[in-house]
């Protein structure tokens, strides 16, 4: 089983909706989970950190659910600026472990 | 500031070839780490390193080397160049381990023909 598990996608969505991801993460010991976001041929940055509590930035939700092992990204009022892949990230110890992105597009 | 400098930003390699791809950063940063990015996949750690004198292997460490004498730089050897090694690669820095915030430099797009 893969530590971090993504649905690849992609999402097609209009502009204007909104539309949510999931990731699910194995190891039950994990203490910190981001999401990143990577344009296409460009190097991943930081989006958001994913606390217990949830939280929120602007247009952009997120929530870990630490029973279930899944944290959550929602979009609202998608922008088409929006469009690019999203990265579900687990950080333990010494590393990162990224999951292989969901691919969002946004259209008009 | 720079932050995180990779170079070369692309190179074509011949199978069997030798090269290293540069990392400087200027964060003052402890951890450091190489990623490869295959084609509509996830990042996959080949190395990192936790500080001067002391590296790791990751998850796919064959056919790589990596010497961290200072800091600032983490170069990554790709020794005997096979295609299976055509990815992009991605220098990462962390201010204190799994727990901190990731930042990239822009990747070096290798291709071994």
């Amino acid at each position: 089983r893969k530590e971090v598990e993504q649905d690849p996608g992609p999402f097609n969505v209009p502009e204007g909706a909104t539309v949510a991801f999931n990731c699910t993460y194995s190891n039950s010991a994990s203490q910190s989970f981001f999401w990143y976001r990577q344009d296409c041929r460009k190097e991943p940055k930081l989006l958001m950190s994913v606390y217990s509590s949830g939280n929120e930035d602007g247009r952009f939700t997120a929530q870990l659910n630490r029973a279930s092992q899944y944290i959550s990204l929602l979009i609202r009022d998608s922008k088409l600026s929006d469009s690019a892949t999203y990265l579900c990230v687990e950080g333990g110890g010494n590393k990162l472990t990224f999951g292989t992105g969901t691919q969002l597009k946004v259209e008009l | 500031n720079a932050g995180v400098t990779q170079t070369p930003k692309f190179r074509i390699l011949k199978i069997g070839q030798s090269m290293t791809l540069q990392c400087a950063q200027d964060m003052n940063h402890n951890y450091m780490y190489w990623y490869r990015q295959d084609p509509g996949m996830g990042l996959k750690l080949i190395y990192y390193s936790v500080g001067a004198g002391i590296t790791d292997k990751g998850e796919v460490p064959n056919g790589y080397n990596v010497s961290r004498s200072t800091t600032e730089d983490f170069p990554l050897r790709l020794e005997l160049a096979a295609p299976s090694q055509t990815s992009v690669y991605f220098c990462a820095t962390l201010l204190g381990g799994g727990n901190t915030e990731a930042f990239f430099g822009q990747g070096t797009r290798l291709t071994v023909v």
